[in-house]
């Protein structure tokens, strides 16, 4: 059975610094996924990371994934306040298992 | 293009009620996802369909629930005899196949069982 963990859980972080959310899966996978999910609202797609040494970049958002390592970073630069929300990382193919978020809060 | 959509948007129910809660996947999409979302938590897994068949239902939690996609379109998600730990956000995705794909998620349905 497929186990993701994201550390860390919570992270509160200041205007205009940079941090690193990870994401550890059990099993090999071939693809993951970055969400973000605002609080009451859905899912929004961020990533999707098809391959060994995949990066992808969008805006302050930068994700990587190294499937031998079993390990994908979202890394964020120079945070702005409307960054703040849960990201969500999750391998798979069709299932998808999520792990627990990271509640990410910029403050001013 | 409109998005996955879902309905109800809020549902109560009591407890040792059936529920139907219903998707509408992005048009053209051939693969269709369920997930629930346990307050404060992450997303698990129900049941997926490629077309109007169901490859993999390994995490409908009970034989109480079920799942049905007709047409390649609709999909319905029934809970029969509703208990507590029913109670969650049920999320539906769409994705234009199964594989490379990413999934695009509806607003959900939230179940309450009083």
């Amino acid at each position: 059975e497929l186990k993701v963990e994201q550390n860390p859980l919570f992270l509160s972080m200041q205007e205009g610094k940079n941090y690193t959310i990870y994401c550890n899966y059990s099993t090999t996978s071939d693809r993951l996924y970055w969400y973000r999910q605002d609080p009451g609202k859905s899912l929004e797609s961020l990533f999707v990371l098809l391959s060994n040494g995949a990066v992808k970049q969008e805006g302050r958002l930068m994700a990587s994934l190294d499937t031998k390592a079993r390990l994908s970073t979202l890394h964020i630069t120079a945070a702005v306040h409307d960054l703040s929300a849960t990201y969500f990382c999750a391998p798979g193919n069709e299932k998808l298992t999520f792990g627990t978020g990271t509640r990410l809060t910029i403050i001013p | 293009g409109a998005g996955v959509s879902q309905s109800p948007s809020n549902k109560v129910t009591e407890k040792g009620k059936d529920v139907e809660l219903r998707c509408d996947p992005i048009s053209g999409h051939t693969a269709l996802y369920w997930y629930r979302q346990r307050l404060g938590q992450g997303l698990e897994f129900l049941i997926y369909f490629q077309g109007n068949s169901a490859p993999d239902k390994s995490g409908l939690p009970s034989d109480r629930f079920s799942a049905e996609r007709t047409g390649e379109s609709v999909s319905t998600l029934t809970i029969q005899r509703t208990q507590q730990e029913d109670s969650a956000v049920y999320l539906c995705a769409s994705s234009l196949n199964r594989g490379y794909y990413e999934q695009y998620f509806g607003p959900g349905t939230r179940l309450t069982v009083t």
